[in-house]
C-alpha cells in the first residue's frame, strides 16, 4: 500500500507567476483535500475533491483551483501568486464513508519572492 | 464565525509526567473531533478520533476527552517521553463536514 505522495517537495516562484502542485492519493482512497499551512500556524482548508468534483471549499479566492483525475490523483493550481501564498501545501487523502481520518503527504513548500 | 483555539505557547514538561493539551471551539457543534501529531517539515499524522456521543477515548498512552457542553477537548499523554515532542493539532469537523484545524500546540518533553 503506497502512501500519499506530493510533488515537487520545494519550489520557488516570483510574484504574479502560476504554480501547479501534484498529489497521488493513498491506494483505494477516493477523496482528496488540500490545505495551506503558513509557518507556525495550523493547516487551513482550501478545498476537497470527490469523484472529480469539488466537494467543499474554504475561504480562498478563485485563483486557487484544483482538479481530481479518474485515478483519484489531484492537482492544486494557484494563479497570480502573491507573497502571502508562501506556505507548505498539504494534500490529504481519505475514503468517503470511512472514519474521516486524513492521510497526509509530506507537503510542497512554496516560496514566492 | 467558527473558531478553534489551541494554546499557541509551547508546553514544556519533564519526561515521565502527563502532558495535557487543550482545544476549545466556538459557534458550532462538531459530530467528531480528531487529533493529529505533526513533526517539523512533515505532514500531520492521525492519532485519535472521538465522536460527540463519546466522553473519552484511549489509545496506549494517549487519552482524549470531549465535552460538548464546554465545547472543549483535552488531549493527554501519560508517561511522556522525549520522542513525544512535536506539535499537536486538534481538528473538529466543521458545519460543512470538512475537517478544520486549530493552530496547534508545541509540546517539548525534556529528559
Amino acid at each position: 500500500e503506497t502512501g500519499v505522495t506530493q510533488s515537487p517537495t520545494h519550489l520557488i516562484k516570483t510574484r504574479g507567476q502560476q504554480v501547479t502542485l501534484r498529489c497521488s492519493s493513498q491506494s483505494g482512497h477516493n477523496t482528496v483535500s488540500w490545505y495551506q499551512q503558513a509557518l507556525g500556524q495550523g493547516p487551513q482548508f482550501i478545498f476537497q475533491y470527490y469523484r472529480e468534483e469539488e466537494n467543499g471549499r474554504g475561504n480562498f479566492p478563485p485563483r486557487f483551483s484544483g482538479l481530481q483525475f479518474p485515478n483519484y490523483s489531484s492537482e492544486l493550481n494557484v494563479n497570480a501568486l502573491e507573497l502571502d501564498d508562501s506556505a507548505l501545501y498539504l494534500c490529504a487523502s481519505s475514503l468517503s464513508g470511512g472514519s474521516g481520518e486524513l492521510f497526509f503527504g509530506e507537503g510542497s513548500r512554496l516560496t514566492v519572492l | 464565525s467558527q473558531k478553534i483555539e489551541q494554546n499557541s505557547e509551547a508546553l514544556n514538561i519533564q519526561e515521565g509526567k502527563t502532558a495535557t493539551l487543550t482545544c476549545n471551539y466556538t459557534n458550532y457543534s462538531p459530530a467528531y473531533l480528531q487529533w493529529y501529531r505533526q513533526d517539523p517539515g512533515r505532514g500531520p499524522v492521525f492519532l485519535l478520533l472521538i465522536r460527540e456521543n463519546e466522553k473519552e477515548k484511549r489509545k496506549e498512552r494517549l487519552k482524549v476527552t470531549f465535552d460538548t457542553t464546554l465545547k472543549q477537548s483535552l488531549f493527554h499523554i501519560t508517561a511522556s517521553q522525549p520522542a513525544d515532542s512535536a506539535t499537536y493539532l486538534c481538528a473538529p469537523l466543521n458545519a460543512g463536514n470538512m475537517l478544520t484545524f486549530g493552530g496547534g500546540t508545541r509540546l517539548m518533553v525534556k529528559p
